[in-house]
């Protein structure tokens, strides 16, 4: 196993589901991330944990709730999500200091694909 | 308050001749940029950066040029090759407390 992997690579899901993406890397990193791709849209930052504890929550709605019980995994918790919230989640990881910056380079996993129903 | 944009959602380049993306951003606070590549189906992969203390960082077929006064860089890729056909991600970032910024993206197609 190498690099970030994430699980599960597609997702297809009602409004009223609850289900979980897993992101887990293998690179010895301290800090890990959730991104959202949406279609015509920039990659857009959803969560940043660092050394497990969560240091940047961009203004995302409670129905997506991140978990990292340690520096190699992290979880997404999807819950009563709506249509507009399909799309591809990206999940990354990298030292957090160090490196190009303060967040370093980021090693992304190959995305889940999440459709809302 | 869009910081970075890359103004071409497409490009297309024959194969052996020169790419260039350009990204343009508004932030004079930021200490780097970094490129990062993406095929369909698979995460951003990074390509190449630059700090902003140089004006130019080369590795191979990949050169970026920066120029802080106009707030401008681009990535020169040459010659280009039909596996450089990818969506290109400008994105600068910050040391202190900064997070990195995705631009829009450009798809480069490199036709044979």
């Amino acid at each position: 196993e190498t690099g970030v992997t994430q699980t599960p690579r597609h997702l297809v899901m009602g409004m009223t589901n609850k289900k979980s993406l897993k992101c887990e890397q293998h690179l010895g990193h301290n800090a890990m991330y959730w991104y959202k791709q949406s279609a015509k849209k920039p990659l857009e930052l959803m969560f940043v944990y660092s050394l497990e504890e969560r240091v940047e929550n961009n203004s995302v709605p409670s129905r997506f709730s991140p978990e990292c019980p340690n520096s190699s995994h992290l979880f997404l918790h999807l819950h009563t999500l709506q249509p507009e919230d399909s799309a591809l989640y990206l999940c990354a990881s990298s030292q957090a200091a160090g490196g190009t910056g303060r967040y370093g380079e980021l090693f992304f996993g190959e995305g889940s694909r999440l459709t809302v129903l | 308050d869009q910081q970075v944009k890359q103004n071409s959602p497409s490009l297309s380049v024959q194969e052996g001749r020169i790419s260039i993306l350009n990204c343009d951003y508004t932030n004079s606070m930021f200490d780097y940029f970094l490129w990062y590549k993406k095929y369909p189906a698979e995460g951003p992969t990074f390509l190449i950066s630059i700090s902003s203390i140089k004006d130019k960082n080369e590795d191979g077929r990949f050169t970026v040029f920066l120029n802080k006064s106009a707030k401008h860089l681009s990535l020169h890729i040459v010659p280009s090759q039909p596996g450089d056909s990818a969506v290109y991600f400008c994105v600068p970032g910050e040391n202190q407390g900064g997070k990195l910024i995705f631009g829009q993206g450009t798809e480069l197609s490199v036709k044979p």
